[in-house]
């Protein structure tokens, strides 16, 4: 079965350095993996998926992430952090099981981000 | 925007109230899905509609009654709620169930849900 693991639960950065949300993830077949973003009261917002195509993905609002298959990871990474990015992320994996055929999201437990001026 | 609302962003009862929630899309998707998110804890999907038809349910309580009249909207019918039950209940929808590497799913602000 496929799951996702965030190993941060809480990331602060100062703004303008860099920002890396770490995640892993377990699949017994070829993921499709996401990271999503969500700022206070509002609802998720895709920042970036990876569908087996390029291993660099590069998402909204200068994100990118990377697919390591040897490592099982994808982690969320910016050159250089905005007050605007204050928000909780979330990586997510899908659920391939059944060959594609179902659309069933498996999500991390989150990562808030932190920016300090 | 995300093309997603969801009504009410808030909502108070007890455990004998009986009141829904909203969700309408504007995207012209064909599926539609209920999470529930409590702290600390991820994501969980309760229901998923496809084409107006329910093709996921994950082991919800009978308590949480969903309704899908059409593709543009889905509700979520609450009756003898616990306390537990707090959460804020997201909805989304995507073009297609079939293949979440293709269809995107776009999230609502969701409810916050208090039971008191």
């Amino acid at each position: 079965a496929q799951s996702v693991t965030q190993l941060d639960s809480h990331v602060s950065v100062s703004e303008g350095t860099p920002v890396l949300l770490r995640c892993n993830y377990s699949s017994s077949y070829s993921p499709s993996l996401f990271w999503y973003v969500q700022h206070p009261n509002k609802g998720l917002q895709l920042l970036l998926k990876y569908t087996s195509a390029a291993t660099l993905v590069k998402g909204i609002n200068g994100f990118e992430a990377e697919f390591k298959k040897s490592e099982t990871s994808f982690h969320l990474t910016k050159p250089s952090a905005h007050m605007s990015d204050a928000a909780e992320y979330f990586c997510v994996v899908s659920d391939n099981s059944n060959g594609g055929s179902q659309g069933n999201l498996i999500f991390g437990k989150g990562t808030k981000l932190s920016v300090k001026p | 925007e995300t093309g997603v609302t969801q009504t009410p962003r808030h909502l108070v009862m007890g455990m004998t109230n009986k009141k829904s929630l909203k969700c309408e899309q504007h995207l012209g998707h064909n599926a539609m899905y209920w999470y529930k998110q409590s702290a600390k804890k991820p994501l969980e999907l309760m229901f998923v509609y496809s084409l107006e038809e329910r093709v996921e349910n994950n082991s919800v309580p009978s308590r949480f009654s969903p309704e899908c009249p059409n593709s543009s909207h889905l509700f979520l019918h609450l009756h003898t709620l616990q306390p537990e039950d707090s959460a804020l209940y997201l909805c989304a929808s995507s073009q297609d169930w079939t293949d979440p590497s293709t269809d995107t799913q776009y999230f609502g602000p969701g409810t916050r849900l208090t039971v008191l």
